[in-house]
């Protein structure tokens, strides 16, 4: 009921592409869905973020898009570059976020030229 | 804006001595604070969270009291590793939820712990 589950593993795209990064949940009662972008030895930070009740959010280059029957959320990333390279992780919560969030496993991005 | 700050980034410390790990926000006040830890190549795994002015809740599995953990303003939360052993080398990552966007949550930059 908890799990984020998060594919795939890791990613190959090339540059001027479109890396597309899956998260499936259980837990209907999560209502906060945010993306993290972690480079290595650093910490997390805040990509963009989702709610339930908008079926997709669109921040320059990144966009999520959000199926509630399904209970799916996936990040887009247009025109990958190779500084996007890095590890991407899904995220959800409860209670409009007043829960902690429950982290999918990561998918490791590697945009080549 | 939502800026988290750790000191230090990294320590080397012998086993059987403490180390002490500052996570404040420097331009915003929060609520609540959670500690992670995170393995290499490994999802973020949270240890805590603590609420300003109160004790932190564990999760399962991590001892409290080995993992100090002190609240003591909107700006400042304190991870203590007692007694660290080899095993607790690790990368402690905080995060501090934002008093006035209650959902969003903002991560320090980590602190990489050797436990020689």
């Amino acid at each position: 009921q908890q799990q984020v589950k998060q594919s795939p593993q890791s990613l190959i795209v090339q540059k001027g592409g479109i890396s597309i990064i899956n998260c499936a949940y259980e837990n209907t009662a999560f209502d906060y869905f945010p993306w993290y972008q972690q480079f290595p030895g650093k910490g997390p930070a805040l990509l963009i973020a989702i709610r339930p009740d908008v079926s997709e959010k669109k921040e320059g280059r990144f966009t999520i898009s959000f199926n509630k029957s399904a209970k799916q959320f996936s990040l887009h990333i247009m025109d990958s570059q190779p500084g996007d390279s890095a590890t991407y992780f899904c995220a959800a919560s409860m209670d409009s976020g007043n829960t902690p969030l429950v982290f999918g496993k990561g998918t490791r991005l590697s945009v080549i030229a | 804006g939502a800026v988290v700050s750790q000191h230090p980034s990294w320590v080397i410390c012998k086993s059987g001595t403490s180390v002490k790990i500052e996570c404040r926000s420097l331009d915003f006040q929060a609520t609540t604070m959670f500690w992670y830890r995170q393995f290499p190549k490994q999802s973020l795994m949270l240890m805590a969270t603590s609420n300003e002015g109160s004790k932190a809740t564990y999760e399962q599995g991590v001892e409290k009291d080995k993992f100090l953990i002190n609240h003591a303003s909107l700006t400042l939360s304190t991870l203590t590793v007692t007694s660290a052993h080899p095993e607790d080398s690790s990368f402690y990552i905080c995060s501090a939820r934002r008093r006035d966007r209650s959902y969003e949550q903002y991560f320090g930059p980590g602190t990489r712990l050797t436990v020689t």
